[in-house]
Formats: structure tokens, sequence, C-alpha cells
């Protein structure tokens, strides 16, 4: 059963252009949503995160967008750069019962010089 | 600070063969993560670990896999007998507090595992 939905699963985007990656989720009792980001040969690192009594949150380039009504949420990486080539997982958890997080197929982004 | 500390980094064993993977958490962390990385499946959560006691082990494929936990420095995730399709990335993660939605989950950089 897979709970939390990612799409594309590959992205190209040129240097300085905006990348977006979507996430559905289907268990309305989530209340966690964060996106982690995987370089070749290390482990996934929290990127951001979102709770859902907002429907925006902002670091620097990156940005959650948050929509509790549709279960969809998705990251936004403004003046995407080569550095940002990695593969992005989207996640989702509950704070009661099974706590671990759910995490997406993920999408590997390549941002092109 | 040292991260999630797993070992070893790289295994290649042959089918039947028994295979233990190690993890060191984050000193002070009190929840522990096994998860599963494979082209197909993506990550999968194998079993969580809180205070030393597993607390959802639903993702653990089969009894061919067990993981334990025997104090808060130090868990193993054995495989007996390999079969070629567990060959994946196995990563080790830890966070403090009670689980996922506490905090960071903080990943080690992985056991890549090989089974011809």
């Amino acid at each position: 059963q897979q709970q939390v939905k990612q799409s594309p699963q590959s992205l190209i985007v040129q240097k300085g252009g905006i990348s977006i990656i979507n996430c559905a989720y289907e268990n309305t009792a989530f209340d966690y949503f964060p996106w982690y980001q995987q370089f070749p040969g290390k482990g996934p690192a929290l990127l951001i995160a979102i709770r859902p009594d907002v429907s925006e949150k902002k670091e620097g380039r990156f940005t959650i967008s948050f929509n509790k009504s549709a279960k969809q949420f998705s990251l936004h990486i403004m003046d995407s750069q080569p550095g940002d080539s990695a593969t992005y997982f989207c996640a989702a958890s509950r704070d009661t019962g099974r706590r671990a997080l759910t995490f997406g197929s993920g999408t590997r982004l390549q941002v092109q010089p | 600070d040292a991260g999630v500390i797993q070992s070893p980094r790289h295994e290649v064993t042959e089918m039947g063969q028994e295979v233990t993977l190690r993890c060191k958490p984050i000193s002070g962390h009190n929840s522990l993560f096994w998860y599963r990385q494979t082209m197909m499946r993506g990550l999968e959560l194998l079993i969580y670990f809180n205070n030393n006691v597993p607390i959802d082990d639903s993702g653990m494929p089969e009894d061919r896999f067990s993981a334990k936990m025997p104090n808060a420095s130090f868990s193993t995730l054995k495989i007996q007998p390999s079969e070629p399709r567990d060959s994946a990335v196995y990563f080790c993660a830890s966070t403090r507090g009670q689980g996922a939605t506490t905090g960071e989950l903080f990943f080690g950089e992985g056991s890549r595992l090989t089974v011809l």
C-alpha cells in the first residue's frame, strides 16, 4: 500500500529555473510532512518540513506548499543550482500510532549548468 | 559531532550466508529506525525502536530478518539466510523523542548489501 505518491520520477531543470516536485497522501491522520534530500552514496538528510496548520513554509530557495483539502504537498526549488542535483523524497508521519516516516518513491533532480 | 555510524559500508556475500549489519545511533537519541532502499521499492521502513524496544516491525519482510537493540548505543539487523532479492542499501536512522514527528531523522551513510 503506497501511502505517499510522488511525481515526477525524474526532473531536468536549467540553472536558475524552478524545480517542482509533487506528493499526494492518502492517510488523513498524517500530520507531519518533511522533504529529504539525498546525494549519491549518502543517506537522506532533512531539507524542510511542514505541519498541516500552515499552507506554506519557506526556507531560503526551498518552499513547501501544502493543500490539506486535496491531500497534496509540493516542494519548489527557486533559482535551481547544479548543486541541488540530488534525489528528493517527500515523507509523512503521524503523531500517534505508527510514528515512523513513510517515504515517497523519490524524484531524481538534475540541474543543468 | 559523530553522526549515525553504520558498518559495514559494503558487503558482498553468497546466497544462504548470514549477514549482520550494525548501527550506532547518535548519542542521546532514543528512537532508531532501519530502512531499506531499492530502485524498485524506494525507502521502506523495516523496524522502529523506541528506548531499545521494538515498536513497529511490520515492515520486516519475513522471518529471515531480525533486528535487535541491546542498548541505547547499538543495533543490529540480521538476515539469515540471505537471498539475492535482499540486495539493497540498508539505512539506519535515529532521532530524539518518541517518533519521527518530534524532529529530524538523522540517517547513516548506509550499508550496501549484494547477495550473489
